[in-house]
């Protein structure tokens, strides 16, 4: 069964933390995104990236980055965790950026930032 | 930038109902897909449907693209209580893809 893996269901982190969140995926897809998830708002596009080594900013990548050295895993980063980067995140992956085929989503990551 | 919008936003249907929700979005698109998400999980894909169809199929789902009114529906026929969820609309263009704030679905047994 193909799978996206997010390494974390909960976190806790402390204002000011700096905060990995790891995303594998064993579909050898190209594409992998990173979303955050709140109520009223949806869910907005932080990074994407479509190859090793390469990223794109998506809507909202203020106080975010991302890495990704090999094509299975994205890992986003909070370089200095803030109250307001409390969220759900999600990461997805895909063949193809739009066209084809639909993302498969991880089981999301509930970060809390105190 | 978010491209759809769902409506209604919540519903609320008995087991065996049909659920209908509508997705409108402002710009041209590629294709249009349905997501649900259960309760605290990640989003699965439903279907896909381009922006040259009309309408398309998949089991208990029926879609429909009217690109000229720039709106989609979603069908879900025979509810049931397994359908329980949120249900998102994603829009694909400029090599991305921009969800919908997304509807609540319940189905009562």
């Amino acid at each position: 069964d193909v799978k996206v893996t997010q390494s974390s269901r909960y976190l806790v982190k402390r204002t000011g933390e700096k905060v990995f969140l790891e995303c594998v995926q064993d579909m050898d897809h190209e594409n992998m995104f990173w979303y955050r998830q709140d109520p009223g708002l949806g869910l907005r596009l932080i990074y994407f990236s479509y190859d090793v080594k390469m990223k794109e900013k998506g809507d909202i990548p203020e106080g975010y980055s991302v890495s990704r050295e090999k094509k299975e895993r994205f890992s986003l980063i909070l370089e200095s965790a803030s109250t307001n980067q409390t969220s759900m995140y999600l990461c997805a992956s895909s063949l193809f950026l739009t066209e084809g085929g639909g993302y498969t989503f991880g089981s999301g990551t509930r970060l809390t930032v105190v | 930038s978010q491209q759809g919008e769902e409506d209604p936003q919540a519903l609320s249907i008995q087991e065996g109902e049909n659920a209908t929700m509508n997705c409108s979005y402002k710009t041209s698109i590629n294709n249009l897909q349905w997501y649900r998400q259960n309760s605290g999980r990640g989003l699965v894909h439903l279907i896909l449907i381009r922006s040259n169809e009309r309408e398309k199929h998949s089991g208990r789902l029926r879609v429909t693209l009217d690109t000229s009114k720039k709106s989609s529906s979603l069908l879900i026929t025979a509810s049931r209580a397994a359908d329980t969820a949120s249900y998102f609309c994603a829009t694909g263009s400029n090599n991305r893809l921009a969800f919908g704030k997304g509807n609540q679905v319940v189905v009562i047994p």
